[in-house]
């Protein structure tokens, strides 16, 4: 069975913080995703990865950044979260089939 | 880029009853399209998907349907169970492109 971890399943942060969101996946795959879920959005692709140290951005990319320094981990920055940022973060990886992690809900106050 | 349409949002039936969901796409050159579900509080995961070579696919109660040349698919399940309720999610990608585009989503409601 695929597996794919968030680092965390809750996350509350001060506006201004930076954020480090962290997925890893046991599957060797070549590539990964950072989604945002909103109620009525759908999910939104932020940035993706199709290699070690390769990404590109998303529909969303403004006020993330994001890290692939090994094949199985892929991590998400917000470099100065703000309130806006509030959301569910989804972590997916895979070729056709996306196998996604269990969600990161973040509250930014 | 691709352009993935997604109705109806919300999706209330008896149990018992059928239910179907729309998804309409732009670009003619995807050539795969899966279906997720999202049960409230866990991941999506995938139900069904097909590909562009085949019209139509089974898997016991949910099917299904791909109309290449009106750029639709559709998600159909019959004799709908409360379990079922969820939220469910098209998308279409392929034809060059390495990345899916999702629809909104429908939410599933069957009542008892």
């Amino acid at each position: 069975d695929v597996k794919v971890t968030q680092s965390s399943r809750y996350l509350v942060k001060r506006t201004g913080e930076k954020v480090f969101l962290e997925c890893v996946q046991d599957m060797d795959h070549e590539n990964m995703f950072w989604y945002r879920q909103d109620p009525g959005l759908g999910l939104r692709l932020i940035y993706f990865s199709y290699d070690v140290k390769m990404k590109e951005k998303g529909d969303i990319p403004e006020g993330y950044s994001v890290s692939r320094e090994k094949k199985e981990r892929f991590s998400l920055i917000l470099e100065s979260a703000s309130t806006n940022q509030t959301s569910m973060y989804l972590c997916a990886s895979g070729r056709e089939t996306q196998y996604f992690g269990p969600g990161t809900r973040l509250l930014v106050l | 880029g691709e352009n993935v349409e997604q109705h109806p949002s919300t999706l209330s039936v008896q149990e018992g009853d059928s239910a179907v969901i729309k998804c309409t796409y732009s670009d003619s050159a995807s050539n795969y399209f899966p279906w997720y579900k999202q049960e409230l509080g866990k991941r999506p995961q995938l139900i069904i998907d097909i590909r562009s070579n085949v019209g139509e696919k089974k898997d016991q109660r949910i099917a299904v349907t791909l109309n290449k040349t009106a750029k639709h698919f559709s998600l159909h399940i019959t004799e709908t169970q409360p379990e079922d309720s969820a939220v469910y999610f098209c998308a279409a990608w392929g034809g060059g492109s390495y990345i899916p585009t999702f629809g909104r989503g429908t939410s599933l409601i069957v009542h008892p």
